[in-house]
């Protein structure tokens, strides 16, 4: 099946400082990838989506601001989490569609990446 | 408008015996429905997938699962446990109807036991 890949896997950072993360498709072209976080225990909740060349979509009560999300490219989407804060740890993940399959086709997740803020 | 409901939070069964995972969902389309696997730490695996085809649809590692509309759901099963089967899963429906965003399960964390 497609891959997704997300880098960095693990990332420890100081209160008030920026990190992005990154989220490729590795073997197709992805005009639309989703942003989700999860925190312990607790299932995926979709934080916005990335459409490639366009504004990303946010859900309710994301702040755009503090997420900030670009899709460069058919196959890079990124996730700036700025200054960020110890409630923003938490486990990050990315996944996309591979528009060949069709729109209600399953997306392609990333292994995530785990953000802690000290 | 689309939702779907896991109905239990943990499931805990013996190694060798069978697995049942719950699933009920609603949609106002026909929907397309998943089961996906997390082991900790780790991204979501696609398990298997119904998208309008056979109702019974298998998926990898033994597990398997029947879509039934007039029931709507689509529950989880594998005859035998196995000790690496113990992980989060989480089932996914995709509404149809113009919007592709997926609605996600709470999940079902499931034990196995020797």
């Amino acid at each position: 099946g497609a891959v997704v890949s997300q880098h960095p896997s693990r990332v420890i950072c100081k209160s008030g400082t920026s990190v992005k993360i990154e989220c490729r498709s590795l073997d197709f072209q992805a005009t639309t990838m989703f942003w989700y976080r999860q925190f312990p225990k607790k299932s995926l909740m979709l934080m916005a989506t990335s459409n490639e060349g366009s504004k990303a979509t946010y859900e309710q009560g994301v702040e755009k601001d503090k997420f900030l999300i670009n899709h460069a490219s058919l196959t890079l989407s990124t996730l700036t989490v700025t200054s960020a804060h110890p409630e923003d740890s938490s486990f990050y993940i990315c996944s996309a569609r591979d528009p060949t399959g069709g729109p209600y086709n399953e997306q392609f997740f990333g292994p995530g990446t785990r953000l802690t803020v000290l | 408008a689309q939702s779907v409901t896991q109905l239990d939070s943990h499931v805990s069964v013996s190694e060798g015996t069978p697995v049942l995972l719950r699933c009920n969902y609603s949609s106002s389309y026909s929907p397309s429905l998943f089961w996906y696997v997390q082991h900790p730490n780790k991204g979501l695996q696609l398990l298997l997938k119904y998208t309008s085809a056979a109702t019974l649809v298998k998926g990898i590692n033994g597990f398997e699962a029947e879509f039934k509309k007039s029931e709507t759901s689509f529950h989880l099963t594998k005859p035998s446990a196995h000790m690496s089967d113990a992980a989060e899963y989480f089932c996914v429906v995709i509404g149809g109807g113009g919007s592709y965003i997926p609605t996600f399960g709470r999940g079902t964390s499931l034990i196995v036991h020797p």
